[in-house]
């Protein structure tokens, strides 16, 4: 079962809007960690923003947000009023705290087009 | 931040031929280093991890003796795709986790290298 969910392949935004990239996850670890990568196409990984699975809060990180519905397992990033530079493929990713090496499981992806 | 570098970042090579990558990590200490593949258009999929000194943890179905990965230093990672073939083609991208802190800790990623074998 993929543990990593992202179930759009591709989205087209119109500059300035707010764009919601789903992600949601499973695992029956209590300690676990979710994180957001966005990928250019220079295929640079950069690290978006991160949500704990005890962090009371909704993380947040300048124009990123995460809108972390525990119960409901999904982890979704909020790109506040996006811009051009936003294109770029964007990663789901969970590190359980039961794994001892901490590796990252991925989700498949989704690439996000900004219009101008 | 952290910032981890990755050699070449680009290479054409013959087939039958190796190619050696390398990864550093530049300010801070990898206790683990990370060595992944992405295909175009897919994710990532992971290799193998390394931890300093110790032998490298293969993902099922990845031939350790066709990706040979050395982690030598707390600092250093190398993979060298031996006798490499068209089908090795890809881009290949390290991280370095600092010292474990639990899971809050993010991987940091080298900027990649993309091999293309003809």
């Amino acid at each position: 079962a993929q543990k990593i969910t992202q179930t759009q392949p591709g989205m087209f935004v119109q500059e300035k809007e707010a764009v919601t990239l789903d992600c949601t996850y499973d695992t029956s670890d209590p300690s676990y960690g979710l994180f957001w990568y966005k990928q250019p196409s220079s295929g640079e990984m950069i690290f978006l923003i991160y949500q704990g699975s005890y962090d009371q809060q909704n993380a947040t990180e300048g124009r990123y947000s995460l809108n972390f519905q525990k119960a409901r397992k999904s982890a979704n990033l909020v790109i506040s009023a996006s811009q051009l530079g936003d294109s770029a493929m964007y990663f789901c990713a969970m590190r359980e705290g039961g794994d001892s090496n901490y590796q990252l499981i991925w989700g498949a992806g989704t690439k996000l087009i900004i219009k101008p | 931040g952290a910032v981890v570098s990755q050699h070449p970042s680009w290479v054409i090579c013959k087939s039958g031929t190796s190619v050696k990558i390398e990864c550093r990590s530049l300010d801070f200490q990898a206790t683990t280093m990370f060595w992944y593949r992405q295909f175009p258009k897919q994710s990532l999929m992971l290799m193998a991890t390394s931890n300093e000194g110790s032998k490298a943890t293969y993902e099922q179905g990845v031939e350790k003796d066709k990706f040979l990965i050395n982690h030598a230093s707390l600092t250093l990672s190398t993979l060298t795709v031996t006798s490499a073939h068209p089908e090795d083609s890809s881009f290949y991208i390290c991280s370095a986790s600092p010292e474990r802190q639990g899971t809050r800790e993010t991987q940091y990623f080298g900027p990649g290298t993309r091999l293309l074998v003809l």
